[in-house]
């Protein structure tokens, strides 16, 4: 079945310490989105490409950083987590401006 | 500014009950409207869409939403919720041109009681 994966499922990493979270999709959908989700709330989005053209939402913290090195993949790297970071991070694309489809999300702890 | 006011943080129902769940938008234009749902720890299930034609709209495991235009509404039923119905569900609207951006609600949870 086509769908969006996200690995790890869970992620614990200390204060400070990089960390990079993953996502790939078999949909070949051409826009790839991240959001924050923290507990409770609705999902947050961080930033979206579209095809290799990065689009960052105005309030999103320097310290989030993304690559998509291909069509597949896409991943969101964290320079320097801080304990307000820890949260679900969820992976959605979308074939152009039609419907997302999300992955299972990554819990992230930061100890 | 464009919203998405989801009135009912938490609703329990009893297995077999019927459902409703309310989403009301405040937005110039009719956007487009999607129902996720959302189990604990996991990633978002798109439920149902809607982007034009027919203002009643099935979805999946049974549900089924209306849109109503004169109030700005595309809320949620189910004439049955099972137990495994529990789960947060989030109402989003997108503009229909120019931004590939979801506007969220805050969500429903829902909790089914045997």
């Amino acid at each position: 079945d086509a769908m969006v994966i996200q690995n790890p499922r869970y992620q614990v990493t200390q204060f400070g310490k990089p960390v990079t979270l993953s996502c790939s999709q078999t949909l070949n959908h051409n826009v790839m989105y991240w959001y924050q989700q923290k507990s409770s709330q609705a999902p947050k989005l961080l930033f979206h490409y579209y095809d290799k053209d990065f689009n960052n939402e105005a309030d999103t913290p320097d310290n989030f950083q993304s690559r998509r090195p291909n069509t597949s993949f896409c991943f969101l790297d964290i320079r320097s987590p801080g304990l307000g970071d820890a949260a679900m991070y969820l992976c959605a694309t979308s074939r152009d401006r039609d419907t997302q489809y999300f992955g299972p999300g990554t819990r992230l702890t930061v100890l | 500014a464009q919203s998405v006011t989801q009135p009912d943080i938490h609703i329990t129902v009893s297995e077999g009950a019927s459902l409703e769940l309310r989403c009301n938008y405040s937005y110039g234009a009719t956007p487009y409207l999607f129902w996720y749902v959302q189990s604990p720890g996991q990633g978002l299930q798109l439920l149902l869409k809607y982007f034009s034609g027919d203002t009643l709209v099935q979805g999946i495991k049974g549900f089924e939403a209306e849109f109503k235009r004169s109030q700005s509404s595309f809320n949620l039923r189910k004439p049955s919720v099972h137990w495994s119905d529990a789960a947060e569900y989030f109402c989003a609207v997108k503009l229909t041109s120019g931004t590939y951006k979801y506007i969220f609600g805050t969500g429903t949870r829902l909790k089914v009681l045997a």
